[in-house]
């Protein structure tokens, strides 16, 4: 299948700092792309939907001006935490998908700890 | 966006089928139904899609009935290494459909 790649897998960083998580397709372009959060023995949950070159739609309950996302290419959309808190602190994951392809692939997850 | 309805958690022992079924009352016409597995801190991984009928491949089948409202996703001779959280989804073809997550089946496979 097809190969999403995120990075950092793991990061901590202090309350009221800005964190960035990439989430880049390797061998296929991403027309879309997925965010999500899921805390411990939960699903995950969509955060927002990102089309390339357009700005992402976000679920209700989810704040856009804290929860940056870019998708500023079809390989690459970036996530940014801004202000974080340690109610941040989650397991924070990004799919992509291909136009006219029905499967979504996602990456290995970013594990978010803010202290 | 159709809800889906899988049992919260499912016991096995090593070499046995695994059948989960989820329910999806309300798929729509151009609904596809797609597996995915998660293990503890990784993304989904991606088992299988399908349509309608049934589709096999090498790690697992779907099967899926006439009316669609209902899947089973069967694992042949399950090992430990399947002790997973398995997540049936519903989605359209289409760019940008979201792909939501119920709140999955946890299948333990004991020794």
């Amino acid at each position: 299948g097809a190969v999403v790649s995120q990075h950092p897998s793991r990061v901590i960083c202090k309350s009221g700092t800005s964190v960035k998580i990439e989430c880049r397709s390797l061998d296929f372009q991403a027309t879309t792309m997925f965010w999500y959060r899921q805390f411990p023995k939960q699903s995950l949950m969509l955060m927002a939907t990102s089309n390339e070159g357009s700005k992402a739609t976000y679920e209700q309950g989810v704040e856009k001006d804290k929860f940056l996302i870019n998708h500023a290419s079809l390989t690459l959309s970036t996530l940014t935490v801004t202000s974080a808190h340690p109610e941040d602190s989650s397991f924070y994951i990004c799919s992509a998908k291909e136009q006219g392809v029905t499967e979504a692939f996602f990456g290995q997850g970013t594990r978010l700890t803010v202290v | 966006l159709a809800k889906t309805t899988q049992p919260i958690s499912m016991d096995s022992y090593e070499g046995q089928e695994v059948n989960i079924t989820c329910s999806h009352n309300n798929i729509a016409t151009n609904d596809y139904i797609t597996w995915y597995q998660q293990f503890p801190s990784q993304g989904p991984r991606f088992i299988i899609q399908g349509y309608k009928t049934k589709v096999t491949n090498e790690v697992a089948s779907l099967f899926i009935p006439a009316d669609r409202k209902s899947s089973t996703l069967s694992l042949p001779r399950v090992s430990l290494s399947d002790t997973a959280v398995y997540y049936c989804l519903v989605g359209r073809n289409t760019g940008g459909f979201k792909t939501i997550f119920g709140a999955g089946t946890r299948l333990f496979v004991k020794a």
